[in-house]
């Protein structure tokens, strides 16, 4: 059973930089997965924020690619995202998930539950 | 940049059939998918690659694409089906994109 659990600090100061890490339970990271985060800012909708292959290769959204940092460790089974000078518009509910790939295409196919972070003044 | 279209809001009652449409420029050659979220959960796959259930997804939930629309329809719909639904789907330069999102409403 794949599972994905996001952690990290619910409390960022603006202008700091957020980091959250997703630990993968039932499938490895180091395969043919992509794995990637998405974030929803209360009452409103999911927005992609980037996705990483085990390679390294990388692809972010270009709204937040200046600030945007997405990582991989395999040896620990995990990955984790950092996003640099937030602000309170960074406040958000982030999940992370995997990727399956479909051609070209790739589509999201397990969450994980994910974690409200908010930002402070 | 790229993006999907949805009614932000459809209302249907138990039994009936709801249809939330996503229109999107990139839809003829790319795959739609669609997600549904219950208050406070993560989202849930419902349909994958315009038309495919994943396994247990009830039958009642089905995808068709059609040109620049895509489609979700809920035949016989039940309370239990309330949620936000969003459609998915990547761009030429492989972004992932997803839609506003469309209320469902069963009563």
């Amino acid at each position: 059973q794949v599972q994905l659990q996001e952690s990290g600090p619910g409390l960022v100061k603006s202008a700091e930089t957020l980091s959250l890490t997703c630990t993968v339970s039932g499938s490895s990271i180091n395969s043919a997965y992509f794995w990637g985060w998405i974030r929803q800012p209360p009452g409103k909708g999911l927005e992609w924020i980037g996705s990483i292959h085990q390679s390294e290769n990388t692809y972010y959204n270009p709204s937040l690619k200046s600030r945007v940092a997405i990582s991989v460790d395999t040896s620990k089974n995990l990955f984790s995202l950092k996003l640099s000078s937030v602000t309170a518009a960074d406040t958000a509910v982030y999940y992370c998930a995997r990727e399956v790939g479909v051609g070209l295409e790739k589509y999201f196919d397990y969450w994980g539950q994910g974690s409200l972070v908010s930002v402070s003044s | 940049s790229y993006e999907l279209t949805q009614p932000p809001s459809v209302s249907v009652s138990p039994g009936q059939t709801a249809r939330i449409t996503c229109s999107g420029d990139a839809l003829p050659k790319k795959y739609a998918y669609w997600y549904q979220q219950k208050s406070g959960q993560a989202p849930v796959l419902v349909i994958h690659e315009d038309s495919k259930r994943p396994s247990g997804i009830p039958e009642r939930f089905s995808g068709a694409s059609s040109g620049t629309l895509a489609t979700l329809t809920i035949s016989g719909a039940q309370v239990d089906d309330e949620a936000d639904y969003y459609c998915y789907s990547t761009d030429s330069s492989d972004n992932r994109v997803f839609g506003g999102g469309t209320k469902l409403t069963v009563l």
